[in-house]
């Protein structure tokens, strides 16, 4: 069985650009959630989509956005790059909303010059 | 508002030691704790975890105690390997809409020789 997926692995944008990051969630997953772990940091809970639906979203500015697809894979934007946005991009996935361990992918490591 | 503290950024044990990582919480709506273990470069991999009806867990050589009256939570390591040598994240489950994990800022295990 096929773990959760990211893409790309690296991905470089300059200031001011926007990247579009993209993951697929374990078969029979329908929770997909987005962390961000900047250097030296823990994992910040970005956003929690289930079912389609945003469930919850973490204390991120409005540029940070995005969406699940019918089939439970999952996009994250990030629109108006600023530097600080430089970090590695973790999505995770659960069986259901109920369930308790996510599982993760391997990342997508953002840089912004 | 950090809700999850690992207070340890770093931790060096001997192997064949025991390694105890801890992590202390805020919220006692939690309902599940979890720990996971981060090699550089790729995801966090779940370890194992706890209900916050029980106070003990043990799988192998991890070995999960919660002191829901200290709001505190400790993993054990016993024996210490060299690939144990990784970061450490403590997480929190909330429940309902919030039913996303929380993560600590991670403790750094070094197991040496």
């Amino acid at each position: 069985e096929a773990g959760v997926t990211q893409s790309p692995t690296h991905l470089i944008k300059t200031r001011g650009q926007q990247a579009t990051l993209r993951c697929s969630p374990i078969s029979g997953h329908t929770s997909v959630y987005w962390y961000q772990q900047a250097l030296g940091l823990g994992l910040q809970f970005l956003l929690w989509y289930d079912e389609g639906e945003e469930r919850n979203r973490g204390n991120f500015p409005p540029r940070f956005s995005g969406r699940q697809f019918p089939n439970y894979s999952s996009e994250l934007n990030v629109n108006a790059l600023e530097l600080e946005d430089s970090a590695l991009y973790l999505c995770a996935s659960n069986r259901n909303r109920e369930s308790t361990e996510a599982f993760f992918g391997q990342g997508t490591r953002l840089t912004v010059v | 508002d950090q809700q999850v503290k690992q207070n340890s950024p770093s931790l060096s044990v001997q192997e064949g030691r025991i390694s105890i990582l801890n992590c202390d919480y805020t919220n006692s709506m939690f309902d599940y704790f979890l720990w996971y273990k981060k090699y550089p470069a790729e995801g966090p991999t779940f370890l194992i975890s706890i209900s916050s009806i029980k106070d003990k867990n043990e799988d192998g050589r991890f070995t999960v105690f919660l002191n829901k009256s200290a709001k505190h939570l400790s993993l054990h390591i016993v024996p210490s390997q060299p690939g144990d040598s990784a970061v450490y994240f403590c997480a929190a489950r909330g429940t309902g809409t919030a039913s996303k994990l929380t993560f600590g800022t991670g403790t750094r295990l070094q197991v040496t020789l």
